[in-house]
């Protein structure tokens, strides 16, 4: 799996788009970019993913550059409860196409300030 | 009800002793995962398994073993608990196509 890199933490404010980068310069061509949070000591959960082109659900958007070496998760208007880890996470699915044995490292620890 | 449940949420056992942590879903799906959390680091998986028959070592697999006793059942084991075994555990689930994983509460787990 190729390795990310994300800052350690971030502030941003209440109302704000909290914009979280990932750089993954190692990437192949058949890897996903997921991004997953964790609200303190819970279980993950899925934000989004994406292969090459822009996505947006109804909690975040998600921008890979045009060479895929780097993301940026886009929460619009973050809110308190938006404060938790969140992990940037590149994976070439397992066999049978399913996003297997994800890899989770740090992450960045996203504050959000009132 | 939660789509992915584990069994105890909190746990302190000794030295030595075994100890079962359970998990269930309600999802339907055929994976599941365990992982476990140390503070201030992020999941590393334990083991996984795509069906009943199918079981497979994660990162970190010594000290522990599984059971798949159905699609639905995916019970982590570790045999003689040791302290670095001493974390959160998460026990997950995904569907074939699997664009994202589902994660129980975790289950805290102390070794004395």
């Amino acid at each position: 799996d190729a390795k990310t890199t994300q800052p350690t933490s971030m502030d941003c404010a209440e109302g704000r788009a909290a914009n979280l980068p990932c750089n993954h310069s190692t990437i192949s061509g058949n890897e996903y970019v997921y991004w997953y949070r964790q609200i303190h000591s819970q279980g993950p959960q899925y934000i989004i993913h994406g292969l090459k082109n822009n996505e947006t659900n109804e909690m975040a958007s998600l921008i890979i550059t045009e060479d895929r070496k780097s993301s940026t998760l886009i929460l619009p208007h973050a809110t308190l409860r938006d404060t938790a880890v969140y992990y940037c996470i590149v994976r070439v699915p397992l066999a049978g196409g399913g996003a297997d044995g994800l890899t989770f490292g740090k992450g960045t620890h996203l504050i959000i300030q009132p | 009800d939660a789509d992915v449940t584990q069994t105890p949420r909190n746990r302190i056992t000794k030295t030595g002793k075994r100890i079962m942590l359970e998990c269930s879903q309600t999802k339907g799906h055929d994976r599941m995962y365990w992982y476990r959390q140390d503070p201030g680091l992020g999941l590393r998986l334990i083991y996984y398994s795509f069906d009943v028959k199918d079981i497979n070592k994660g990162e970190i697999s010594d000290g522990y073993s599984v059971s798949r006793q159905a699609q639905a059942k995916f019970s982590l084991s570790l045999e003689s608990a040791i302290p670095n075994q001493t974390a959160l555990y998460f026990c997950a689930t995904s569907d074939h196509i699997g664009k994202e994983a589902f994660f129980g509460q975790g289950t805290r787990l102390t070794v004395v």
